[in-house]
């Protein structure tokens, strides 16, 4: 079946760096999406890795190794206000764009 | 404001009935997906529709119908509902198919089914 793997709560202090890891387990992959869900809030969108590598997004990046099947998400200077979830996705097929989810990361950041 | 927007904030309703959850797009967007969450939750996919014809199916209960309009507004049938319906009921939008990210959610609609 499908499955991707995340840990359920990260905490850290002000100015840390975090690392989320997802590990996927698909029917098929077009891409590793990251998005970030405020308590009661929307999902909104962070990153996009298609291809293996790092990308880079101000304190945000997400890096991508296909042959491992396996991304992670990288939060630096946290912030208070990057308390939240984090949700790695994955689009399994070239038609449409359906995106499966992980079960998120809670990441606290405390002062 | 995301520019999607999703209609009820909120719903109580008793079990055994109806409700109707409604989805405009972003302006120019032609796909729309629908997401539950539950609580503590990740999102779990629904349904897609892309320009008026429904694309993918997820794991969506019989119970549960969606169609998208002419207008591509979007509306999410819940029947014959249970305590476990209730849950955060997102709407997102792309602007086409072949992408796999920058969807973008609107609020969502709170469902608690009492």
């Amino acid at each position: 079946g499908q499955s991707l793997e995340q840990p359920s709560e990260v905490t850290a202090v002000e100015g840390a760096i975090v690392q989320i890891n997802c590990t996927y387990q698909t029917s098929g992959f077009y891409g590793l999406s990251w998005y970030q869900q405020h308590d009661g809030g929307a999902p909104t969108f962070l990153s996009y890795n298609a291809l293996d590598g790092l990308e880079e997004t101000g304190r945000f990046s997400s890096f991508l190794s296909r042959s491992d099947s396996y991304g992670y998400l990288l939060l630096q200077e946290l912030q208070m206000k990057d308390s939240a979830s984090y949700f790695c996705a994955v689009k399994e097929s070239a038609a449409g764009n359906k995106l499966t989810f992980g079960g998120g990361t809670r990441v606290l950041v405390k002062p | 404001d995301s520019g999607v927007t999703q209609t009820p904030k909120h719903l109580i309703t008793a079990t055994g009935q109806r409700v109707t959850l409604r989805c405009s797009p972003r302006s120019g967007d032609l796909s729309v997906y629908w997401y539950q969450q539950s609580l503590d939750q990740g999102l779990q996919f629904l349904i897609q529709y892309y320009n008026g014809e429904e694309r993918a199916k997820g794991n969506i209960l019989e119970r549960f119908s969606a169609q998208q309009f002419p207008d591509l507004h979007s509306e999410l049938n819940l029947s014959s509902l249970e305590l476990g319906d209730s849950a955060l009921y997102f709407c997102a939008s792309a602007a086409s198919e072949g992408i796999g990210y920058g969807y973008t959610f609107g609020s969502g609609t709170r469902l608690t089914v009492v």
